[in-house]
């Protein structure tokens, strides 16, 4: 059983696509981290989000904490080639000195 | 200057081999790692350190020690390797433990003939 639920799971899209990739949970989290991992490599973190209802911007990437801080979603605007690679989140409690990651999405943007 | 390394990063082996897998990070952080990301990309904590004591044990088969000499370091030592220890394993480090960025080695790939 995953904590966390991420969707979709794989994702391809032409360069110049909006899309945006969900992280679901039935627990709440007191933070929540968004990562990108490319091939080869290890995860590198994007952003954390720690109030329900925050929204963070870094550049093209849009992130939002849903209300109840079960929930989180990314969204990309004109997505660009080196936007590809595994977008994973991964959730923490105030409690516990650890994240759980997410499943993934896998994502391909095309030229 | 690479602020989370490991080696090997690719180690092959036969099954019921023993092995270790080294990390190091020059961040100056107090708590260090260990994940293994399968097959599936789903990526499992094992292991944390914080200031060399162990914080984190989740149910890992009792083949894997992880071992931190002082705080730069946690090697990961792992006996009778079996089939289903091919992974790729992540070292990382923070500051704190569960909380602000983690940073990833570039992952160690395992895998166990």
């Amino acid at each position: 059983t995953q904590l966390l639920e991420q969707s979709p799971q794989f994702l391809s899209i032409q360069e110049g696509e909006n899309l945006t990739v969900y992280c679901n949970s039935s627990s709440v989290f007191s933070s929540l981290q968004w990562y990108r991992q490319e091939p080869g490599e290890g995860p590198v973190l994007l952003v954390t989000v720690v109030t329900g209802g925050e929204v963070k911007k870094l550049k093209r990437l849009t992130f939002q904490f849903g209300d109840a801080r079960k929930d989180s979603s990314l969204h990309i605007t004109a997505a660009q080639t080196g936007d590809t690679g595994l977008y994973l989140c991964a959730g923490a409690w105030d409690n516990f000195n650890k994240f759980y990651f997410g499943s993934g999405t896998k994502l391909n943007v095309k030229p | 200057d690479t602020a989370v390394s490991q080696t090997p990063k690719y180690l092959v082996t036969q099954m019921g081999n023993d092995k270790s897998i080294k990390c190091e990070q020059n961040l100056g952080h107090d708590t260090m790692y260990w994940y293994k990301q399968d097959s599936k990309k789903f990526l499992k904590i094992m292991f944390s350190y914080n200031n060399k004591e162990l914080i984190i044990n989740e149910t890992v088969p009792n083949r894997f020690s992880p071992k931190s000499p002082d705080k730069a370091h946690l090697n990961l030592h792992i006996n009778s390797l079996e089939l289903g220890d091919s992974a790729v394993y992540f070292c990382a480090s923070s500051q704190d433990p569960g909380a602000g960025t983690q940073y990833f080695g570039p992952g160690t790939r395992l895998l166990v003939l």
